[in-house]
């Protein structure tokens, strides 16, 4: 199957600082990358959608000014958690399809990355 | 919006025995999938589930989605360790199957095994 790789694997990271995480898609080309939050022993929260060479479209509640996503090519989307507070503490997962309507777009996932935020 | 309800949130098995999860979704189910999850690691995509009736198996693990397309379990033969984990079922997150990937997750069941 196709593989995502995410970028770092664990970061922690003070008060105020601003983190990067990479969602890549090694073998295909994905036209829409989808951000995920996960707490612990709870399920996954979709953040936001990402397109290839357009803005991303979150979905509400979530701040698109804290979660910053650029979609610059067909295999990298990252995202930028801004002036991280330890409430941003989190678990984030993305994934990646090539679109289309079921049963073509079927979503990788890639292994998560652990941000812890002192 | 699409919402899913898991069941049960937390399952204890002994070794060998048979369990099943149940997903109920509020609407028309048009992509159903089941992944497995590790604490702390990415999703593994399980089965995907279309049709009304169909059924998948894959070795010990069969999902089935009801006729009604709103109803999905997903059965565990003989369980294994191997088998503990998060089961997270998920569903396209418009009616009509159009969201083109985007996915609304049930809360998940965790499911331990004890040799």
């Amino acid at each position: 199957g196709a593989v995502v790789s995410q970028h770092p694997s664990r970061v922690i990271c003070k008060s105020g600082t601003s983190v990067k995480i990479e969602c890549r898609s090694l073998d295909f080309q994905a036209t829409t990358m989808f951000w995920y939050r996960q707490f612990p022993k709870q399920s996954l929260m979709l953040m936001a959608t990402s397109n290839e060479g357009s803005k991303a479209t979150y979905e509400q509640g979530v701040e698109k000014d804290k979660f910053l996503i650029n979609h610059a090519s067909l295999t990298l989307s990252t995202l930028t958690v801004t002036s991280a507070h330890p409430e941003d503490s989190s678990f984030y997962i993305c994934s990646a399809t090539t679109g289309g309507l079921a049963p073509y777009n079927e979503q990788f996932f890639g292994p998560g990355t652990r941000l812890t935020v002192l | 919006s699409q919402e899913l309800e898991q069941s049960p949130q937390s399952l204890i098995v002994q070794e060998g025995k048979n369990l099943t999860i149940n997903c109920t979704s509020s609407k028309t189910l048009y992509g159903l999938y089941w992944y497995k999850q590790k604490y702390g690691e990415g999703l593994i995509f399980l089965m995907m589930l279309q049709k009304g009736g169909e059924e998948k198996s894959h070795e010990k693990i069969t999902a089935k989605l009801d006729e009604k397309k709103q109803q999905s379990s997903l059965h565990i033969t003989a369980s294994q360790p191997s088998h503990a984990g998060i089961y997270l079922c998920g569903a396209d997150g418009s009616a009509g199957g159009t969201s083109y990937g985007k996915l609304t997750f049930g809360q998940g069941t965790i499911l331990t095994v004890h040799p």
